[in-house]
């Protein structure tokens, strides 16, 4: 079974500046996707950004991007220029590769990292 | 586009009445997914179908629990009888199976007096 790890329940961060969220996970899988989520107050689950393990180059997407170590198992979220309407609950997914079967394909989250981002 | 459409938004209902939510996937999305949130036990997938077919529904708490898919663009969550411990916001999502990345509905948020 896989396991999704989130070590920050919280974080804060001043507007315009950088922030970090980390991500670990535990699988014996070789192909896998990555995904960040974004649950703010209205709490809306958004897909933030998406990572394809046999990817080596690093997701982006627009502010936010990725650093993954496949050999650590590691999957941080970097969000540039933070804005007052980042502040959300952030969770770290993880998905198994589909096989030809279509079988594999449920989502294990973290249980999520509270970003509040002051003026 | 329209995304994945959810109703009803909110429901208060008495202890022992039954509950139907609804969902309606984004076009052309072959997996569906119930999910249900709280505070205690964060986001829990309930059951998922996979061209219209239900996959794996282990996450169903109990045979209080039923869920259907009668076709590519409806699913259904019921709930009878309805106990106050099923309060909670109840997510529907979903994907184009192998590109992962499920999209979910607003959430209803269902109180069980």
């Amino acid at each position: 079974a896989q396991t999704v790890t989130q070590s920050q329940p919280e974080m804060s961060v001043q507007e315009a500046e950088t922030v970090t969220l980390s991500c670990t996970y535990d699988t014996s899988e070789s192909n896998y996707y990555l995904f960040w989520y974004k649950q703010p107050p209205s709490r809306q689950m958004i897909l933030v950004i998406r990572q394809e393990a046999y990817k080596q180059q690093n997701a982006t997407e627009n502010r936010f991007s990725v650093n993954f170590q496949k050999a650590a198992k590691s999957f941080s979220l970097k969000i540039s220029d933070s804005q007052l309407g980042d502040t959300a609950m952030y969770f770290c997914a993880f998905m198994k590769h589909g096989n030809s079967g279509g079988s594999n394909y449920k989502l294990t989250f973290g249980k999520g990292t509270l970003l509040t981002v002051n003026p | 586009d329209a995304g994945v459409i959810q109703s009803p938004r909110h429901e208060v209902t008495e202890m022992g009445q039954e509950v139907t939510l609804r969902c309606k996937p984004i076009s052309g999305h072959n997996s569906l997914f119930w999910y249900r949130q709280t505070m205690m036990r964060g986001l829990e997938l309930l059951i998922y179908f996979n061209n219209n077919v239900p996959i794996d529904d282990s996450g169903m708490p109990e045979d209080r629990f039923s869920a259907k898919m009668p076709n590519a663009s409806f699913s259904t969550l019921k709930i009878q009888p309805s106990e106050p411990r099923d309060s909670a916001v109840y997510f529907c999502a979903s994907s184009l199976a192998r590109r992962g990345g499920q999209h979910f509905g607003d959430g209803t948020r269902l109180s069980i007096l």
